[in-house]
C-alpha cells in the first residue's frame, strides 16, 4: 500500500481559478516538503512543513500541515499556466529517514 | 554552484548491457540518494550513503549497485539491464541528515530494449 496517498491524481483548471491537492498519511509525519516537477525536469523544491498546524506561503501557493501532521494541503490561488506541472509530496515517515513520496498530481491548467 | 549534476541525460540501453549513471554534487553534502520515477508511480528509492564509504538500501535496490568513494560522487551501476529497469532516475543530495530537504539533478531518462 502506498504510505503517502496524493489526490487528485491529475486536476485541470481553468487559468485564474483556485485549486487544492491533498497528501495523506495514516502515520505522524515527522517531516512534509511539497516539490514542483515541470515535464521532463528534476524536482524543484518549494516548502517545508514540520509542526503540527504549520501554514506556509510562496507567492500564491500555500501549504498547511494539520495538527496530527498526517495531512497537508497545497493550495494554489489564482493559477497561471506557469503553475502546469506535477506536484509531489515527500515525508520523513519514521524519523531521520529517507524521503518517502506520494504518485504525484499533474495539473494542466488552460486558458 | 552547480548543484547536482548527472550524466547522460538520455540512454538508451540493450537488454543484458550494463552502464553506470553518474552523479555529482558541488555542495558538500554527506547524504546522497538514487531514486526512479516510473509513470504515474512517484518516486521509489533505490539506495542511499551517508557518507564516503556507507551506503545502504533503499526499498528498490535489486538489480542495481552503489559506490560511494568521495564525498562528491555516487554512480549508480545497472548489471544486466532489463526492461524493467526503463525509468527515469534522479540523484539527489542533502545537508542536514537523512530525512531532510533534497537538492535534485535534472534526472537521466533511461530506456532498456
Amino acid at each position: 500500500s502506498q504510505e503517502l496517498e496524493q489526490s487528485p491524481q491529475s486536476l485541470i483548471v481553468q487559468e485564474g481559478k483556485n485549486l487544492t491537492i491533498n497528501c495523506t498519511s495514516s502515520k505522524t509525519l515527522y517531516g512534509l516538503y511539497w516539490y514542483k516537477q515541470k515535464y521532463g525536469e528534476g524536482l524543484i523544491f518549494l516548502m517545508m512543513l514540520q509542526k503540527g498546524g504549520e501554514e506556509k506561503s510562496h507567492e500564491k501557493i500555500t501549504a498547511k500541515l494539520d495538527e496530527k501532521k498526517q495531512q497537508s494541503s497545497l493550495h494554489i490561488t489564482a493559477s497561471q499556466p506557469s503553475h502546469a506541472g506535477i506536484y509531489l509530496c515527500g515525508a520523513d515517515m519514521r524519523g531521520n529517514t529517507p524521503l518517502v513520496f506520494g504518485k504525484g498530481t499533474r495539473l494542466s491548467v488552460i486558458a | 554552484n552547480a548543484g547536482v549534476t548527472q550524466t547522460p541525460k538520455f540512454r538508451i540501453l540493450k537488454i543484458g548491457q550494463s552502464m553506470t549513471l553518474q552523479c555529482t554534487q558541488d555542495m558538500n553534502h554527506n547524504y546522497m540518494y538514487w531514486y526512479r520515477q516510473d509513470p504515474g508511480m512517484g518516486l521509489k528509492l533505490i539506495y542511499y550513503s551517508v557518507g564516503a564509504g556507507i551506503t545502504d538500501k533503499g526499498e528498490v535496490p535489486n538489480g542495481y549497485n552503489v559506490s560511494r568513494s568521495t564525498t562528491e560522487d555516487f554512480p549508480l551501476r545497472l548489471e544486466l539491464a532489463a526492461p524493467s529497469q526503463t525509468s527515469v532516475y534522479f540523484c539527489a543530495s542533502s545537508y542536514q541528515g537523512i530525512g531532510e530537504k533534497l537538492f535534485f539533478g535534472s534526472g537521466t531518462q533511461l530506456s532498456v530494449l
